[in-house]
């Protein structure tokens, strides 16, 4: 079945520095692909999506790019900031038999960015 | 983007009662919504899959008896915790999907505490 494998955390990282997440996926057909993030004691909250190959989503400084030959969707920024500690979860949309779809989730990754 | 409430954000419940928890779209109208349990630390675990008029279609060691749920209108999904026990003391997060794409709003989450 589809799944979703991303980098173990947690992730600790100063102020100003590059902040790589790793995520690749297993799926049959094209998937549509999320990064969520999620704050202390929030919910998700959906943060940026691609739904094709080489689509590059972005939002708030944060991109990631759906490399269809590596089956990848990487996290990028350039630049994190202490209000980027978060867990961040990737994902990807996966088909229902009553035409809808539901999202299959990474295990999430913890950021932790210090002053 | 779409916005999804649920209420209430936290209830502290004895062991052997029934806790409601609602979830709803606010600004549009959800044939589908999806209900998880997170529990601290960790990915997002689908429950069910909550659709509008028909019954839940429950993911595989979820007890169906235990966890109800009942989609009545297409803003409206409820999920009931019967006869509460302290291992069901976790967070408690739905979605809703907008219809006729695959991207899941999610709502803020209720913790529930069994003591």
């Amino acid at each position: 079945g589809n799944s979703v494998t991303q980098m173990e955390g947690p992730v600790t990282l100063s102020e100003e520095a590059f902040l790589t997440i790793n995520c690749t996926y297993t799926a049959t057909g094209y998937p549509s692909l999320f990064w969520y993030v999620q704050y202390p004691g929030e919910g998700l909250q959906l943060l940026l999506k691609a739904t094709k190959a080489d689509d590059k989503g972005s939002n708030k400084g944060f991109e990631a790019t759906y490399r269809k030959e590596t089956t990848s969707f990487h996290l990028e920024k350039g630049s994190v900031q202490v209000s980027d500690s978060a867990v961040y979860f990737c994902a990807l949309s996966d088909s229902l038999n009553t035409g809808g779809f539901k999202t299959i989730f990474g295990a999430g990754t913890r950021l932790f960015v210090k002053a | 983007g779409a916005v999804v409430s649920q209420h209430p954000s936290r209830v502290i419940c004895k062991s052997g009662t029934s806790v409601k928890i609602e979830c709803r779209s606010l600004d549009f109208q959800a044939t589908t919504m999806f209900w998880y349990r997170q529990f601290p630390k960790k990915s997002l675990m689908l429950m069910a899959t909550s659709n509008e008029g028909s019954k839940a279609t429950y993911e595989q060691g979820v007890e169906k008896d235990k966890f109800l749920i009942n989609h009545a209108s297409l803003t409206l999904s409820t999920l009931t915790v019967t006869s509460a026990h302290p291992e069901d003391s976790s967070f408690y997060i739905c979605s809703a999907s907008v219809p006729a794409t695959d991207t899941q709003y999610f709502g803020p989450g209720t913790r529930l505490t069994v003591l």
